[in-house]
């Protein structure tokens, strides 16, 4: 089966650094995916972890440790725009995703 | 590279009416393509797994008589939904991927209403 859990609201301030933890149950595990979406509009990528450790991209970093089932988002040096919902999702086969319900992110100044 | 589109980007249609939403890949071939259905405040759903030439795999619960999905080219897939009810009112995102590669292009998503 497939489940996915992470916070369903988180509020930041502006320069601050959060972390958005996901953890997941995922049969046929084949990787995880972080997306960002504003609202109406479609996700877009952010990472794609499928080895443990930490992947790190400019302000964004993201951490994966399959025998815990645990992933989570870093977002430095926050930013106004920075708020969205980000979205953790799992790969499984046939390279289908599986998303969780998504962390609204709110950035306060 | 790697954009897909989707048209119409919002449509208003009667109860009992038909819809059809068109999923482009506009600079690769896309072997396979998903469908997900998105409610607000909440996350997406996968309806439907669509490969070219090939009948589309529907997620349990999905009625496949009701959400057609036609992917007759490699850069074309539809999601026509059939009398449709104010409940199927959603936010349709269709997303893309290239042969074997993992990552998923997403379209811009059709905003339903059903009045």
């Amino acid at each position: 089966g497939q489940n996915i859990d992470q916070p369903t609201e988180m509020t930041a301030t502006e320069g601050a650094i959060v972390q958005i933890n996901c953890t997941y149950q995922t049969s046929g595990f084949n990787g995880l995916f972080w997306y960002q979406q504003h609202a109406g509009e479609a996700p877009t990528f952010l990472s794609y972890n499928v080895l443990d450790g930490l992947e790190e991209k400019g302000r964004f970093s993201s951490f994966l440790s399959r025998s815990k089932g645990y992933s989570y988002l870093l977002l430095k040096e926050l930013q106004m725009k920075d708020s969205a919902s980000y979205l953790c999702a799992t790969l499984r086969a046939g390279n289908m995703l599986t998303f969780g319900g998504g962390t609204r992110l709110m950035v306060k100044p | 590279g790697a954009v897909v589109s989707q048209h119409p980007s919002w449509v208003i249609c009667k109860s009992g009416t038909s819809v059809k939403i068109e999923c482009r890949s506009l600079d690769f071939q896309a072997t396979t393509m998903f469908w997900y259905r998105q409610f607000p405040k909440q996350s997406l759903m996968l309806m439907a797994t669509s490969n070219e030439g090939s009948k589309a795999t529907y997620e349990q619960g999905v009625e496949k008589d009701k959400f057609l999905i036609n992917h007759a080219s490699l850069t074309l897939s539809t999601l026509t939904v059939t009398s449709a009810h104010p409940e199927d009112s959603s936010f349709y995102i269709c997303s893309a991927i290239s042969g074997e590669f993992y990552e998923q292009y997403f379209g811009p998503g059709t905003r339903l209403t059903v009045t």
